[in-house]
């Protein structure tokens, strides 16, 4: 397996435009997990999917951010309109179970730059 | 909200070096995590760790849960270029919810 794949690798763009990050997880793991990582605040958990429905969003900054999974292979975190506080490293990570009882696999993650 | 302090944040180190990195909360954990993180990639767990006191060896890596489940260390033996990345611990508390400290930044000098 390729392991859990992540679009694009890098991402520049204006505040204000819509952002919108791709994942596919690794075939058969029925969690996917949407991560934020910055230098002050360091790796947050924003939203997680089982088996395709979201369970728990409370790490999702504001309503600009939403995410979405329409099958078991992709996932979408999109920012709308984003902010120059948004730039950060993207994370997609998916398991066969919640966390803490299955291993996480972490994709290469997307670096987002808001101008 | 539920902390996990890592220290130091930074260590610079001459390989074959030994070294102890640090992750301390005031909260309970069913059971912590270290991951690696190099730079350009997403973390690596490295080791699980669950009943207090509980010791884990992975080469030369030496990984230690507090008997409280409050606390968690890792050792480095004879540190290697190689071993050069961001270290990361995590705690799972109720709710199976992960949180991650801030990391410690490694660097080995060969």
């Amino acid at each position: 397996d390729a392991g859990v794949i992540q679009s694009p690798r890098h991402e520049v763009t204006e505040m204000g435009q819509e952002v919108t990050l791709r994942c596919k997880p690794i075939s058969g793991h029925d969690y996917l997990f949407w991560y934020r990582q910055t230098m002050m605040r360091g790796l947050e958990l924003l939203i997680y999917f089982n088996n395709n429905v979201p369970i728990d969003d409370s790490g999702m900054p504001e309503d600009r951010f939403s995410a979405k999974m329409p099958n078991a292979s992709f996932s979408t975190l999109k920012i709308q309109p984003s902010e120059p506080r948004d730039s950060a490293v993207y994370f997609c990570a998916s398991s066969l179970g919640p966390q803490g009882e299955e291993t996480q696999y972490f994709g290469p993650g997307t670096r987002l730059l808001v101008l | 909200t539920q902390l996990l302090e890592q220290s130091p944040q930074f260590l610079s180190i001459q390989e074959g070096e030994n070294l102890t990195v640090y992750c301390n909360s005031s909260s309970v954990f069913s059971s912590l995590q270290w991951y690696r993180q190099e730079p350009g990639e997403g973390p690596v767990l490295l080791v699980t760790v669950v009943t207090g006191g509980e010791v884990k060896k992975l080469k030369r890596l030496t990984f230690q849960f507090g008997d409280a489940r409050k606390d968690s260390s890792l050792h480095i033996t004879a540190a290697q270029p190689g071993d050069t990345g961001l270290y990361l611990c995590a705690g799972e508390h109720q709710g199976g919810k992960l949180i991650f400290g801030q990391g410690t930044e490694l660097s080995v000098k060969p």
